[in-house]
């Protein structure tokens, strides 16, 4: 079965700091990947999304950069954290193979920057 | 690109009651509408999904219904139980190479015992 993991859980940063934020998927292989970012009590944002190793498409423009440098890890990155990055990201995944397009979310990185 | 609308933010029912959450969408090339629950501090997990070629699935209490024509579908939960209170997101997907899903802004369910 296929797993997604997500690290750090939790991440408490001052503004201006650099940010790392990893995921990985096992049990399958070549998934599309996804960064989402949900505010406090908000909805999903749509920030990344990768269908390979190399390739990632951006959603939105922001402080903010995506990595994938093998075909089951995903790296969220930032150079220098704003206070609105604060938020909870979640990264998903979802298997191109198949007819359907769910999504499988990670457990997710709570990240407050003061 | 895709634009969906979900309605209502907020709802409160009685234990016993049922609930209905509503999704709007745009593009009428989008094929699959999964819906999510996402529990205070968790990630959303996929509770029920629904493809085009149908019109409506059940899956115990759960259920949903599309409608192509009007492009909107409905998430129906019969019986509620206080386990049920959590934010419901709909979604829609239009089938790209990346298969992004579109989300709407989230239910916010609450079951009152």
């Amino acid at each position: 079965s296929q797993t997604i993991h997500q690290w750090p859980a939790t991440l408490v940063q001052p503004v201006g700091s650099p940010l790392s934020l990893e995921c990985t998927v096992e049990g399958t292989s070549n998934p599309n990947l996804y960064w989402y970012r949900q505010a406090a009590g908000r909805g999903l944002q749509l920030l990344f999304y990768s269908v390979g190793i190399g390739q990632i498409s951006s959603e939105v423009p922001q402080n903010l950069s995506a990595s994938r440098p093998q075909d089951r890890q995903f790296i969220l990155s930032s150079k220098k954290l704003l206070l609105s990055d604060s938020g909870f990201y979640l990264c998903a995944w979802s298997d191109p193979s198949l007819a359907g397009e769910t999504q499988y979310f990670g457990p997710g990185t709570r990240l407050l920057v003061l | 690109g895709e634009n969906v609308e979900q309605h209502p933010s907020t709802l409160s029912v009685q234990e016993g009651d049922s609930a209905v959450i509503k999704c709007t969408y745009s593009d009428s090339a989008s094929n699959y509408f999964p819906w999510y629950k996402q529990e205070l501090g968790k990630r959303p997990q996929l509770i029920i999904d629904i493809r085009s070629n149908v019109g409506e699935k059940k899956d115990q209490r759960i259920a949903v219904t599309l409608n192509k024509t009007a492009k909107h579908f409905s998430l129906h939960i019969t019986e509620t139980q206080p386990e049920d209170s959590a934010v419901y997101f709909c979604a829609a997907s239009s089938q790209t190479g990346a298969n992004n899903l579109f989300f709407g802004t989230g239910t916010r369910l609450t079951v009152i015992p």
